[in-house]
């Protein structure tokens, strides 16, 4: 089982849809969470730290379950510059600097 | 401009012919790392630096080598190339402690014939 799962996808969604992904962790002892953004053939780019209070920047919102171990990510009214590969990444309490990423899904806004 | 900065972007080579890729970065973050991205498994870390002179092994680190004798440049070797390490390989830097302060370098993607 991969420590980080995700829905490859491809989520294929019209401008000004909402889409949400989810993404599960499988070791408890997984204490930051965070959001990526990659876009084909670029280098993954931050796109939101998740809090355990949930948090919001524009139209995005991330939450997290930490019972059930699994994190979101919510991207309202969809623009065609949304579309890429989101990456769930989650970092162990004592692994310094050290991230395990979720191998990705891949979003598509059609006009 | 705070930037990774890695050389080559793109390699052809051929099984056995030792080759590095150079990364450098101009933050002066402690932590550096490698990783390599394959279709369907995501970004898997090849080896990790926590400051000048402190280097190990990420979670596939067979084939590759690294140094780290300067705080801005974390170089990847690898000695003899083997076809599955075709890939795409991005080099990474970060303050220590500060994970969400992570940028990633542009890539190289690495074809081993």
């Amino acid at each position: 089982r991969k420590e980080v799962e995700q829905d490859p996808g491809p989520f294929n969604v019209p401008e000004g849809a909402t889409v949400a992904f989810n993404c599960t962790y499988s070791n408890s002892a997984s204490q930051s969470f965070f959001w990526y953004r990659q876009d084909c053939r670029k280098e993954p780019k931050l796109l939101m730290s998740v809090y355990s209070s949930g948090n919001e920047d524009g139209r995005f919102t991330a939450q997290l379950n930490r019972a059930s171990q699994y994190i979101s990510l919510l991207i309202r009214d969809s623009k065609l510059s949304d579309s890429a590969t989101y990456l769930c990444v989650v970092k162990l309490d004592n692994a310094g600097n050290m991230l395990t990423f979720g191998g990705g899904t891949r979003l598509m806004v059609k006009p | 401009e705070a930037q990774v900065t890695q050389n080559p972007r793109y390699l052809i080579t051929v099984t056995g012919k030792k080759l590095t890729v150079t990364c450098s970065q101009n933050m002066n973050h402690e932590y550096m790392s490698w990783y390599r991205q394959d279709p369907g498994l995501g970004l898997r870390q090849i080896y990790y630096s926590m400051n000048v002179e402190v280097t190990d092994k990420g979670d596939v680190p067979e084939g590759y080598k690294v140094s780290r004798k300067e705080k801005r440049n974390f170089p990847l070797i690898l000695e003899s190339p083997s076809p599955n390490q075709t890939s795409l390989y991005f080099c990474a830097s970060s303050l220590l402690g500060q994970p969400d302060t992570q940028y990633f370098g542009p890539g190289t993607r690495l074809t081993v014939l």
